[in-house]
């Protein structure tokens, strides 16, 4: 069965250095989605990207995040210099969409730690 | 108020019980709404989809939806350990032709055999 795979699964960076999280969403799926959950607490939408651009994003998706699909697979959020606050496990889903409805998949995680 | 409200639990039941798993929400403009199970560590995996008010069954799993009351339950026949997880129930509404999902915190529940 397909699915949303990302990596690293765990990345551990000092303050105010760049990460970059990695996602490869479901091949057909056209819709794509960044969310985060800080230890102990729900689960919270960061930004959505449609047809190479961001359709939508959260209060928390400040200018220190970006997001991008540089080779046509590959779905990346960039956070330019980590603060503390910012560990959490961060999921990227993909979206399909049918007469039925529409389903989102998430992928494992990648939890960030940032020290 | 907030958009979604679950209890956070814990709950624990024994095997072979009936779990009743619940969340209200607030905003009239969600229109899909959907429960997803979410191990220790692990992204969260969905369990049932729904659109309109009414029941849902799959398996041992069954959703309702009540949009007049807006209040949204998972019920799970015969517990085993293996459903120990945390649930999360999910809402969305369309937002400019896109969906985004609004999380509860989510129910851990505990199945002991």
């Amino acid at each position: 069965e397909p699915e949303v795979t990302q990596t690293p699964s765990h990345q551990v960076t000092q303050m105010g250095q760049e990460v970059i999280l990695r996602c490869v969403p479901i091949s057909n799926h056209l819709y794509f989605y960044w969310y985060r959950q800080i230890l102990g607490q729900k689960v919270e939408f960061l930004v959505s990207f449609y047809n190479n651009e961001i359709s939508e994003k959260s209060e928390i998706f400040d200018d220190q995040f970006s997001v991008e699909r540089p080779d046509g697979s590959n779905f990346t959020l960039k956070i330019r210099s980590t603060k503390l606050e910012d560990s959490a496990m961060y999921f990227c889903a993909s979206e399909r969409r049918g007469s039925w409805g529409t389903e989102a998949f998430f992928g494992q995680g990648t939890r960030l730690t940032v020290v | 108020q907030k958009e979604v409200e679950q209890d956070p639990g814990p709950l624990s039941v024994p095997e072979g019980a009936i779990v009743s798993l619940n969340c209200t929400y607030s905003n009239s403009a969600f229109q899909y709404f959907m429960w997803y199970r979410q191990y220790s560590r692990k992204g969260p995996e969905l369990l049932m989809y729904t659109y309109s008010s009414g029941n849902k069954e799959d398996g041992r799993f069954t959703a309702q939806v009540d949009k007049s009351s807006k209040y949204i339950s998972l019920f799970i026949r015969d517990s085993q350990p293996s459903d120990s997880a945390t649930y999360l129930c999910a809402m969305s509404a369309r937002s400019g032709g896109y969906q985004k999902v609004t999380f509860g915190i989510g129910t851990k529940l505990q199945v002991i055999p």
